[in-house]
């Protein structure tokens, strides 16, 4: 069964601290996205990775950076988090390479808050 | 660019029929349709590719209208597990990724 697990259901970090939000999935995908939920917005791609070591950014990348250091994992980092970015981020995987369109599956989110 | 859902919201009795609609301003490939219970990921119901077709499974069904750059998710004879928020999520003919809407909050009452 396809699992997208992402470190912490519930965060609550203070302004101006380093994030980092995890993303694991064991199907052996090859690309990962990470979006922010956010009401009324709907789900805003922040960065996506198609390969190890390989990312680009969405459409809302600033004020965040990725890594994927194995196939499995896609970090999410907040280099120092803003009251702005108080949101639900989203993990998802997708298995064709370069075929972005692919159906993704996503982890249950984290709720971070930044005070 | 986003694509556009209508309605926002919508509240049904059991039972009750719903239609949510998703628009865009650019030539679309294929739309796909995901379902979010509260607290929940985001789901997987459906993917409809250029040409037109139709497809659902169960009481939940899609149409494509490629002309229009929109689609409709038909809800037919709701259930309470109908419940949740529906994404569209949209490919254009010159793009490489998905671009979701803002989504449609359904809630299905007894």
């Amino acid at each position: 069964d396809v699992k997208v697990t992402q470190s912490s259901r519930y965060l609550v970090k203070r302004t101006g601290e380093k994030v980092f939000l995890e993303c694991v999935q064991d199907m052996d995908h090859e690309n990962m996205f990470w979006y922010r939920q956010d009401p009324g917005l709907g789900l805003r791609l922040i960065y996506f990775s198609y390969d190890v070591k390989m990312k680009e950014k969405g459409d809302i990348p600033e004020g965040y950076s990725v890594s994927r250091e194995k196939k499995e994992r896609f970090s999410l980092i907040l280099e120092s988090a803003s009251t702005n970015q108080t949101s639900m981020y989203l993990c998802a995987s997708s298995l064709a390479a370069l075929y972005l369109t692919d159906t993704q599956y996503f982890g249950p989110g984290t709720r971070l808050t930044v005070l | 660019q986003q694509p556009v859902q209508s309605p926002q919201a919508v509240i049904l009795r059991e039972g009750e029929d719903a239609v949510i609609n998703c628009s865009s301003s650019k030539a679309l490939y294929s739309v796909h349709w995901y379902r979010q219970k509260h607290g929940e990921a985001p789901i997987f119901l459906m993917i409809l590719l250029k040409g037109g077709e139709q497809k659902g499974h169960d009481k939940i069904s899609a149409s494509f209208n490629e002309k229009k750059q929109q689609s409709s998710l038909y809800l037919t004879a709701s259930q309470l597990s109908y419940s949740g928020t529906y994404f569209c999520g949209t490919e254009t003919t010159s793009g490489s990724r998905l671009t979701f809407g803002e989504g449609t909050q359904l809630t299905v009452n007894p």
